[in-house]
């Protein structure tokens, strides 16, 4: 069954440092989303992406915060000066359509900020 | 401004009981609610998604249950395993439907063998 993989399953960096978080969508899917989940809270929308620009985006996804699509298969998530704060599990998801589709999920990122 | 609460936090019980996990959402204009597995360390697995039109969804031993007038949707699983052990997620759109989806805090399910 196709699935959305993640790539590193684990990130550490160093505070300030920049660093970029890989997905590959499921390959006929049109809609691609990043979320996050801080240790032991909910799971937080970031940003979804739709025609190659952002659809939408949280109070969370600030200036800091950018993705892109940069061929026909990746999708990525740049946090540009890392913060303590970004330390989190962050999940890619896609979807077939917007509209009564499930979101599928990879197996996420944990990125430790030291 | 939609909320997503489930209840209990945490649930265990024996293997081959029939149990009932809850969802509630503050505001009943949805598009559709989605049922998650979310394993330690894993990502979520998608179980089942409910249409607003819908009333209940199943797969297997699991069973979805829709009431939009009352903010709520149950999830019943039979006959559990301890296979079943994880945490449960749901999660609705926002009424503008923009796609993002709005998470339930989880309710993690230990089935004892």
């Amino acid at each position: 069954e196709p699935e959305v993989t993640q790539t590193p399953s684990h990130q550490v960096t160093q505070m300030g440092q920049e660093v970029i978080l890989r997905c590959v969508p499921i390959s006929n899917h049109l809609y691609f989303y990043w979320y996050r989940q801080i240790l032991g809270q909910k799971v937080e929308f970031l940003v979804s992406f739709y025609n190659n620009e952002i659809s939408e985006k949280s109070e969370i996804f600030d200036d800091q915060f950018s993705v892109e699509r940069p061929d026909g298969s990746n999708f990525t998530l740049k946090i540009r000066s890392t913060k303590l704060e970004d330390s989190a599990m962050y999940f890619c998801a896609s979807s077939e359509g917007r509209d009564n589709q499930p979101q599928h999920f990879g197996d996420g990122t944990r990125l430790s900020i030291l | 401004k939609q909320e997503v609460t489930q209840i209990p936090a945490a649930l265990s019980v024996p293997e081959g009981e029939n149990l009932v996990l809850n969802c509630s959402f503050t505001d009943s204009a949805i598009y559709n609610l989605q049922w998650f597995r979310q394993d330690p360390g894993k990502g979520l697995t998608s179980l089942l998604l409910i249409q607003s039109s819908q009333r209940e969804q199943t797969s297997g031993r699991l069973n979805a249950s829709l009431d939009k007038s009352s903010g709520r949707s149950t999830l019943y699983i039979a006959a559990s395993q301890p296979g079943d052990s994880a945490t449960y997620l749901c999660a609705v759109p926002p009424p503008s439907n923009t796609g993002k989806l709005i998470f339930g805090q989880g309710t993690t399910l230990q089935v004892k063998p």
